[in-house]
């Protein structure tokens, strides 16, 4: 079983739809990654959070650290937002190393 | 600022063939990482760094060589080539102590044949 696993894999939605990502992990950490990758693209964090909530435009980020849990969400989403989002979390001993999902595949239809 | 910068963004090698991947970042982070992603298999790490003259084996290292000889730089070296390597590679780096935001460069695509 993976240390860190995402669902759904693949999700399809309306433009306009409320998505949402969810990550499971079952190791101690010391904050979480999310990362975007377009197709072909390189990848670019959206958020590092260690607790609660953070938002950053249509994208909103939670962790529960408690049910070893964090939700990415992207309200009114457009086909730009069509990527795979990537979860990734940081080890409680602090060496930086990352532990990455398998990642989840979304695609916006106009 | 450019960021993490890696050469070449694509390359085509022979089975047995040598080459180096560059990875080079301008942000004076001390950590310093190479990952390889395949289809289903998400993001592994190879090799890491946590400073010049430090270098340590991740999650698949074999086949694999690094050194960091300046903070900026961070090589990574196949000595013999074999298709089993057709991947692409990311370059991440990041301030070390508690967690930081990795930045990651654009990638470079291997093909082995």
């Amino acid at each position: 079983k993976n240390e860190v696993e995402q669902s759904p894999q693949n999700l399809t939605a309306q433009e306009g739809e409320f998505i949402t990502i969810n990550c499971s992990y079952s190791v101690g950490i010391s904050a979480l990654h999310w990362l975007q990758q377009h197709p072909g693209g390189g990848i670019v964090s959206l958020f590092m959070l260690s607790s609660g909530k953070k938002k950053h435009g249509r994208l909103i980020a939670t962790i529960n650290i408690q049910e070893k849990h964090s939700s990415l969400h992207i309200t009114a989403s457009h086909p730009r937002d069509s990527a795979v989002y990537i979860c990734a979390v940081f080890g409680s001993s602090n060496t930086g190393k990352l532990i990455f999902g398998q990642g989840t595949t979304l695609q916006v239809k106009p | 600022n450019a960021g993490v910068t890696q050469t070449p963004k694509f390359q085509v090698l022979k089975t047995g063939q040598s080459m180096t991947l560059q990875c080079a970042q301008d942000m004076n982070h001390e950590y310093m990482s190479w990952y390889r992603q395949d289809p289903g298999m998400g993001l592994r790490l190879i090799h890491y760094s946590v400073g010049a003259g430090i270098t340590d084996q991740g999650e698949v290292p074999n086949g694999y060589n690094v050194s960091r000889s300046t903070t900026e730089d961070f090589p990574l070296r196949l000595l013999s080539a074999a298709p089993s390597q057709t991947s692409v590679y990311f370059c991440a780096s990041s301030l070390t102590g508690p967690p930081y935001e990795q930045y990651f460069g654009p990638g470079t695509r291997l093909t082995v044949t």
